[in-house]
């Protein structure tokens, strides 16, 4: 399979708990991209790697969250102090810079906190 | 105010029908423009690129009026299988992210 893999696809977790997401994107493609997405909402940007350089956060990416991409490939997202809010699908998006952008979307990380 | 706003729906057509979805966006620096579908707990998938000039795709037309900032798509010949919800997307001009920007997403039921 050469799209993009996220791991786990579910995760229930009690409120307080960390969780750590995984995000393997399509192997030539040096931009990747994170997104949350609530329920009735479309998806709203987190934040933003190139290779393995984070380059934009979103206000909403707030001290309890980190994301990584160490050496430009996977990347990681973690929540730390989950928080019943925080309940959401976690998109991952990567792509290539090319000029119709070519974004390829994983099947997403359902959270849930309780 | 959000960036990409969209009728929320849901719409309830019959199968064999004629609908059409709108958009509007506030920032006059988007650039590109794109109708995103997404099924039920799956991921956003592109449907069509959108252009000043009319885009069609088959059953699909979408529209864009940059002096109205405002985007459409058209879907004829309603089928079962175009239930979905529909996500108006642009990218804005100035970053180097060029990330997407989504509107809350239209949701069409389309009704034997």
């Amino acid at each position: 399979d050469t799209g993009v893999s996220q791991d786990p696809r579910h995760k229930i977790t009690k409120r307080g708990q960390n969780v750590t997401f995984r995000c393997d994107p399509i192997s030539e493609h040096n931009r990747l991209y994170w997104y949350r997405q609530t329920l009735g909402q479309g998806p709203e940007f987190l934040t933003y790697f190139q290779n393995e350089a984070q380059l934009e956060k979103s206000r909403l990416l707030s001290d309890r969250f980190s994301a990584e991409r160490p050496k430009g490939s996977f990347s990681t997202l973690e929540i730390q102090r989950t928080e019943q809010g925080d309940s959401a699908m976690y998109l991952c998006a990567s792509s290539l810079r090319t000029g119709n952008y070519g974004y390829t979307f994983g099947s997403g990380t359902r959270l849930t906190v309780v | 105010r959000k960036e990409v706003e969209q009728d929320p729906g849901p719409f309830n057509v019959p199968e064999g029908a004629t609908v059409a979805f709108n958009c509007t966006y506030s920032n006059s620096a988007s650039q590109s423009f794109f109708w995103y579908r997404q099924d039920c707990r799956k991921e956003p998938k592109l449907l069509m690129s959108v252009y000043s000039s009319g885009n069609e795709d088959g059953r699909f037309t979408a529209q864009l009026n940059r002096a109205s900032q405002y985007i459409s798509l058209l879907i004829r010949d309603s089928k079962l299988s175009d239930s979905a919800t529909y996500l108006c997307v642009v990218i804005r001009l100035g970053g180097a992210t060029n990330k997407l920007i989504f509107g809350t997403g239209t949701l069409l039921a389309v009704q034997p």
